[in-house]
């Protein structure tokens, strides 16, 4: 069965301050996908990236940046310089197979504070 | 374009009773997945629909059902609430079924409080 882990239930930073989000994934698919969602406390949300299991490339965007090593079954997100308006719960996602019928199993989530 | 909406944002209902939640998908899109989440569980997938059909469901109870219309709207019913049902409902979009393809857009959610 799938899972995901996300052992870091709150994180506080203050700003300019770089972090790293930490998510570890089971799976005994060699087809995949991960994914990184953030809800701010508006409640929705937001898409963040989306990697596939053949594509261990890194992914920089900005200031976020994502490291996905099957080795070790991680796809580790980093915030550089964080800001005030980063602070959200942040979500590391899988979904098995490569169908139409992919679903997706989420971590606990890590909720961020970044302090000014 | 316009995003997906939820509608109501927030519910507050009786144990015993039975409510009706509603999601409008962004224009084009075709399929519709919700998702609980609370506190103890995190988030949990429930049921997605494509084209008017159920095409995939999570582990929950018969309690929680849904359909889809024509024009891709959904609904979402949750009858004889209990207690645990507290959560926020979320309605996800996509062009196609399945996270994979195309993945998901994310409503604001509804929150029901069940008193």
């Amino acid at each position: 069965a799938q899972k995901v882990t996300q052992a870091q239930t709150e994180i506080s930073v203050v700003e300019k301050e770089d972090v790293t989000l930490d998510c570890v994934y089971e799976t005994r698919d060699t087809t995949y996908y991960l994914f990184w969602y953030k809800q701010p406390p508006s409640g929705e949300l937001v898409f963040l990236i989306r990697r596939n299991s053949f594509d261990e490339q890194n992914e920089i965007s900005g200031r976020y940046s994502w490291n996905f090593q099957k080795s070790t079954s991680s796809f580790n997100f980093t915030i550089t310089a964080s800001q005030v308006v980063d602070s959200a719960v942040y979500f590391c996602a899988l979904s098995e197979g490569d169908s139409g019928y992919s679903t997706l199993t989420f971590g606990k989530g890590t909720m961020l504070l970044v302090s000014p | 374009k316009a995003g997906v909406t939820q509608t109501p944002r927030y519910l507050i209902k009786t144990r015993g009773q039975q409510v009706t939640l509603s999601c409008s998908p962004i224009s084009g899109h075709r399929s519709v997945s919700w998702y609980q989440q609370t506190p103890g569980q995190g988030l949990q997938f429930l049921f997605e629909y494509f084209s008017e059909t159920q095409r995939n469901k999570g582990n929950f109870p018969g309690r929680f059902s849904g359909r889809q219309f024509s024009n891709s709207r959904s609904e979402m019913n949750v009858s004889t609430l209990e207690l645990g049902d507290s959560a926020l409902y979320l309605c996800a979009s996509s062009p196609a079924t399945g996270v994979n393809n195309y993945g998901y857009t994310f409503g604001s959610g509804t929150r029901l409080t069940v008193v």
